[in-house]
């Protein structure tokens, strides 16, 4: 089944402490993308790639680090976090239909980052 | 403020009827998305619609885009209870690769 996974789905962490949240494709995607969705302000664009190792600034990158070494894997690393970083997240992968630009997002089904 | 701002934010209808939601964007596209978004779920694509296009449909949607006044719509018919959800248009612009987000409309369909 063609999908995007998030692990983990819901965490719970303390202030400063280093963690990852990692995210997959199994459609040969060549875009992928964080989001963090916050009420009362959609969702934004954290970090997206457009390919293995080609890596790029969104909306709101401060606190957030991605690296993308092989296709299919894209994890968010929040080096040392804090509450203003509690939110719900989402992964996205999307075909570069042409080689170029892509097109329609397809999403992970969420991870909830609750810190204290 | 956000590229993409959906008007309005919220709306309720009965079963049956017909929902529409405007996005309005500020800078020139290359493309323009609609997704749906069950409560606290991933988002799902509905429908692309590119900048040298002016209406789409797919299955109940119907999308307009007016680049000239630099907004989109979606219409919803016959509403279905199913329907109730979030709709979010994203745009993708001309420079650069990002893809942003509106703040949504939410849609409750009364069966």
């Amino acid at each position: 089944e063609a999908q995007v996974t998030q692990n983990p789905r819901y965490l719970i962490t303390v202030t400063g402490k280093k963690l990852t949240v990692t995210c997959s494709q199994n459609m040969n995607h060549e875009y992928m993308s964080w989001y963090r969705q916050d009420p009362g302000l959609g969702l934004r664009q954290i970090y997206y790639s457009m390919n293995v190792e080609v890596t790029d600034k969104g909306d709101v990158p401060e606190g957030y680090k991605v690296s993308r070494k092989e296709k299919r894997n894209f994890p968010l690393i929040l080096e040392s976090p804090s509450p203003n970083q509690t939110s719900l997240y989402f992964c996205a992968s999307s075909p570069a239909r042409g080689g170029t630009r892509p097109y329609e997002q397809y999403f992970g089904p969420g991870t909830r980052l609750t810190v204290t | 403020s956000q590229q993409g701002e959906e008007d309005p934010q919220a709306l309720s209808i009965q079963e049956g009827e017909n929902a529409t939601m405007n996005c309005s964007y500020k800078t020139s596209i290359n493309n323009l998305q609609w997704y749906r978004q069950n409560s606290g779920r991933g988002l799902v694509h509905l429908i692309l619609i590119r900048s040298n296009e002016r209406e789409k449909h797919s299955g109940r949607l119907r999308v307009t885009l007016d680049t000239s006044k630099k907004s989109s719509s979606l219409l919803i018919t016959a509403s279905r209870a199913a329907d109730t959800a979030s709709y979010f248009c994203a745009t993708f612009l001309d420079a650069g690769n990002k893809l942003t987000f509106g703040g949504g409309t939410r849609v409750l369909v009364k069966p």
